[in-house]
C-alpha cells in the first residue's frame, strides 16, 4: 500500500515563527503535492513538484515556499507564520504517467497559528 | 470559476444505491473526470474516472452523459462507512503531475 506521512497531525505555533510540515512517500513517485483546506473553501493547492529540486505555485503560493531534496520528502514552508495561515494542510503524492490520476493522501496537519 | 457543480448535502439509507450527481458544462473534449471522497478526519481517497464511458471499479460505478456535461456516481449498496465528502472533479491528464481542483463537494449521509 502507498502510505504517505506527515510529520504531525496538530501543531500550534506563534505568529511569526518559521514553521517546517513536512511530507514523506514510499512509493517512488515523481509528484508530490501541498494543499491546505478550509471550511467552505475545500482543498486548495499550494505548491507541487514534479521532481527533485523543481516545484510549481498552484493556486495560493503566497505566503508559503517549499523544499524537495530528496524524492521521498516535500517540504513545506511559513517563513513566518501567520493566523491567516492556521488551517488544515494536506500533503499527495503520485506517479507520473498513466497513473497520474491518483493522489494519494496524507492524514493532514492541522496547524494552528496563535 | 467553478468547473463542477454538486448538491452540497445528500442523505442516503443503509443498503440502498447512492447516486450524487455532478454537473460540468464547460467539460472539454480532453478533460476527464474524476471522483475522490474524504471520510472525516482522513485525506481524500480516489474512487474512479472517466472520459467518455461508463465506467465499474469494486467501488462505484461512473456514469457519464452522452454530451459529458454531467455525470453520476453511484456507490450501488451504500453502508454507513461511505459516509463521506464525494468531490468530483474536471481536469486534464497530463502524464507528468495532473493538477486537480478540488470544490466543496457534496456531503453524503448514509443513515440507518
Amino acid at each position: 500500500d502507498v502510505k504517505v506521512t506527515q510529520s504531525s497531525r496538530y501543531l500550534v505555533k506563534r505568529t511569526g515563527e518559521k514553521v517546517f510540515l513536512e511530507c514523506v512517500q514510499d512509493m517512488d513517485h515523481e509528484n508530490m503535492f501541498w494543499y491546505r483546506q478550509d471550511p467552505g473553501l475545500g482543498l486548495r493547492l499550494i505548491y507541487f513538484s514534479y521532481d527533485v529540486k523543481m516545484k510549481e505555485k498552484g493556486d495560493i503560493p503566497e505566503g508559503y515556499s517549499v523544499s524537495r531534496e530528496k524524492k521521498e520528502r516535500f517540504s513545506l514552508i511559513l517563513e513566518s507564520a501567520s493566523t491567516n495561515q492556521t488551517s488544515m494542510y494536506l500533503c499527495a503524492s503520485s506517479s507520473s504517467g498513466t497513473g497520474d490520476y491518483e493522489q494519494y493522501f496524507g492524514p493532514g496537519t492541522r496547524l494552528t497559528v496563535t | 470559476d467553478a468547473k463542477t457543480t454538486q448538491p452540497p448535502s445528500m442523505d442516503c439509507a443503509e443498503g440502498r444505491a447512492a447516486n450524487l450527481p455532478c454537473n460540468h458544462s464547460t467539460i472539454s473534449g480532453n478533460e476527464y473526470v474524476y471522483w475522490y471522497r474524504q471520510i472525516h478526519s482522513q485525506g481524500p481517497q480516489y474512487i474512479i474516472h472517466g472520459l467518455k464511458n461508463n465506467e465499474t471499479n469494486e467501488m462505484a460505478s461512473l456514469i457519464i452523459t452522452e454530451d459529458r456535461k454531467s455525470s453520476t456516481l453511484i456507490l450501488p449498496h451504500a453502508t454507513l462507512r461511505d459516509t463521506a465528502v464525494y468531490y468530483c472533479i474536471v481536469s486534464y491528464l497530463t502524464g507528468t503531475a495532473s493538477k486537480l481542483t478540488f470544490g466543496t463537494g457534496t456531503r453524503l449521509q448514509v443513515t440507518l
